[in-house]
């Protein structure tokens, strides 16, 4: 079935570098604008950065612009999300989440998330 | 950015009665809402979008309505499956917003 499987997550230092990956299956990858989304421990969805289909367009939170890059490959069926400069507040679970059509923000296919915890 | 405020943050309901949950918009977004329902330990799940569009596989018992900056997701029958937190969501402007969420809850 359609699967969205993410992984990279894990224990950083402040002002270190994580990259996050998310593997797409059972669906034409290429044809759908990826997202990724983030809880922090106990609170609310925090919407992080798309991708086109093609990756002619990106568009991030202001919370991480500048620190956050947003990439896929669809011969592989990947996304990326590279997270630099890391802060405490970046601790959270990161979702990768597929648009239901071209770019339109509705989120109908989520993986189960990887963590990632900014500490010293 | 659009400012998305849930009310009220927690609804204690029993099996069988009727939930609403509010949504509020700082500023209109048309009908683009989508709401998500998430259980504990799980990712959210698309429930609704357009506002009143259930998505596929969502039963008969979750309707929504509204449009431009007032919103409400109703469950007309509460089952022992639907306690979550609900979440509303803006895709009309970027970047995309959710609210604070509804925790519905067993009385």
């Amino acid at each position: 079935q359609v699967q969205l499987v993410e992984s990279g997550g894990g224990v950083v230092h402040p002002g270190r570098s994580l990259r996050l990956s998310c593997a797409a299956s059972e669906f034409t990858f290429s044809g759908y604008a990826m997202h990724w989304v983030r809880q922090a421990p106990g609170k609310g969805l925090e919407w992080v950065a798309v991708i086109w289909h093609d990756g002619s367009n990106k568009y991030y939170a202001d919370s991480v612009k500048g620190r956050f890059t947003i990439s896929r490959d669809n011969s592989n069926n990947m996304v990326y999300l590279q997270m630099n400069s890391l802060r405490v507040e970046d601790t959270a679970v990161y979702y990768c989440a597929r648009d239901i059509i071209y770019a339109s923000g509705t989120l109908d296919v989520w993986g189960k998330g990887t963590a990632v915890t900014v500490s010293s | 950015e659009i400012v998305m405020t849930q009310s009220p943050a927690t609804l204690s309901a029993s099996p069988g009665e009727r939930a609403t949950l509010s949504c509020r918009a700082s500023q209109s977004v048309r009908n683009n809402l989508g709401w998500y329902q998430q259980k504990p330990g799980q990712a959210p799940r698309l429930l609704m979008y357009g506002a009143s569009t259930r998505a596929a596989g969502v039963p008969a018992r979750f309707s929504g309505s509204g449009s431009g900056t007032e919103f409400t997701l109703t469950i007309s029958s509460l089952q022992s499956e639907d306690f979550a937190v609900y979440y509303c969501q803006n895709y009309d402007h970027w970047p995309l917003t959710f609210g604070g969420g509804t925790k519905v809850e067993i009385k």
